[in-house]
């Protein structure tokens, strides 16, 4: 059974700051990869989704890699601003996509606190 | 379009208590899916419909849970009789497949305390 797992739980850091977040897995047949914000009390925005056979995908000041034989994924976002303050979640979708219907399977997140 | 809508988005009942949450996916879309948000447990699956057929509701944790698609605008998931332990943040999300660059889109969700 897949296993998605975020470090850290939780992370602190003065604006401004480049950080990564990680994800880890641990069954590499995943159709997708894909980063979700959530803010308190909110839904889930999707911010980059990875193909199984991409490496990274950029927007704006995030990047996602994904190396899909060690079963990791980092999110860097640069120059960290508070408006970045959010959990982050880390989301694959198993084997072929289609035969788990697409489901996402979810990391717990990463809670990010960004102070001016 | 208005996004994925739910509701309630805020239910407290008591124990024993039936509760209905209610779902309208982004139309177009032909696959909708039931999450439940944790802190002990995170996101977890309940439930999905393709073009408004169950296919896994292996993540639907006991028989007093239900979920119904009757159209392709509606879902509803019925918790029967509710319990404490029952309480979370319930998502609906739905997506249209389009080949391998696909997102799911969240509805704000409905957060459910039961006493």
């Amino acid at each position: 059974k897949q296993e998605v797992t975020q470090i850290p739980a939780a992370l602190s850091v003065p604006e401004g700051e480049n950080l990564v977040l990680n994800c880890s897995f641990t069954d590499s047949a995943i159709y997708n990869l894909q980063w979700f914000r959530q803010d308190p009390g909110k839904g889930l925005t999707s911010l980059l989704l990875i193909q199984s056979s991409q490496r990274e995908q950029t927007s704006g000041r995030l990047n996602a890699s994904l190396d899909k034989s060690s079963g990791r994924s980092t999110l860097y976002i640069a120059a960290s601003q508070p408006g970045d303050s959010a959990t982050y979640l880390c989301a694959v979708i198993d084997g072929s996509g289609s035969d788990s219907g697409y489901a996402l399977n979810f990391g717990k997140g990463t809670s990010l606190l960004v102070t001016p | 379009d208005a996004g994925v809508i739910q509701s309630p988005r805020h239910e407290v009942t008591e124990m024993g208590q039936e509760v209905t949450l209610r779902c309208k996916p982004i139309s177009g879309h032909d696959y909708l899916f039931w999450y439940r948000q944790t802190m002990m447990r995170g996101l977890e699956l309940l439930i999905y419909f393709n073009n408004n057929v169950p296919i896994d509701d292996s993540g639907m944790p006991e028989d007093r849970f239900s979920a119904k698609m009757p159209n392709a605008s509606f879902s509803t998931l019925k918790i029967q009789p509710s319990e404490p332990r029952d309480s979370a943040v319930y998502f609906c999300a739905s997506h249209k497949h389009r080949g391998l660059l696909e997102t799911q889109y969240f509805g704000p969700g409905t957060r459910l305390l039961v006493l």
